[in-house]
């Protein structure tokens, strides 16, 4: 079993849904990161978080500690936000990213 | 301005040839990373570097050594390169762990 497991692996969405992506994890944690990597190959950090939730443009997450759970919610999808979703925790002591085998989100129009 | 920049964007070479992948970040960061990313598309952390120090050395073979000349670079060298070291190769920097991480563009390794 993965120390950070995500669902779904697949994801399929028409334009304009919400989307949630769930992240669990095992470990003890100093931050929690969400990533997007691009059809093409590129990774972009979208969020780095230790409590709370937080808010860029159409993209919210959230982090639960008690619970060891983070969500990505993606508000009025659209197609450009296809792409694969990955959930990475920085280990507790070490700080090394643990990642998760990631989410693959399709927006059809 | 690129932020973290890898070479060569693709590496194409013959099993047990030697090869090097460079990293060079112009951010002012402290802390560089290589990660492996296999054909299912997972990441995995080979290595990282705070100011020139090794700080984390997963469970790599000893065929894969990192060198940071300063701490703007990092570089990956391999040795008698095999058929399961071919991957996608990234290339991260972050002021501290555990910032936001910044990626690289990768490096496509094929051994044939």
């Amino acid at each position: 079993k993965n120390e950070v497991e995500q669902s779904p692996q697949n994801l399929t969405a028409q334009e304009g849904e919400f989307i949630t992506i769930n992240c669990s994890y095992s470990v003890g944690i100093s931050a929690l990161h969400w990533l997007q990597q691009h059809p093409g190959g590129g990774i972009v950090s979208l969020f780095m978080l230790s409590s709370g939730k937080k808010k860029h443009g159409r993209l919210i997450a959230t982090i639960n500690i008690q619970e060891k759970h983070s969500s990505l919610h993606i508000t009025a999808s659209h197609p450009r936000d296809s792409a694969v979703y990955i959930c990475a925790v920085g280990e507790w002591g070490t700080d090394k990213l643990i990642f998760g085998t990631g989410t693959r989100l399709q927006v059809f129009p | 301005d690129t932020a973290v920049s890898q070479t060569p964007k693709y590496l194409v070479t013959q099993m047990g040839n030697d090869k090097s992948i460079k990293c060079e970040q112009n951010l002012g960061h402290d802390t560089m990373y290589w990660y492996k990313q296999d054909s299912k598309k997972f990441l995995k952390i080979m290595f990282s570097y705070n100011n020139k120090e090794l700080i984390i050395n997963e469970t790599v073979p000893n065929r894969f050594s990192p060198k940071s000349p300063d701490k703007a670079h990092l570089n990956l060298h391999i040795n008698s390169l095999e058929l399961g070291d071919s991957a996608v190769y990234f290339c991260a920097s972050s002021l501290l762990p555990p910032d936001t991480q910044y990626f690289g563009p990768g490096t496509r390794l094929t051994v044939l």
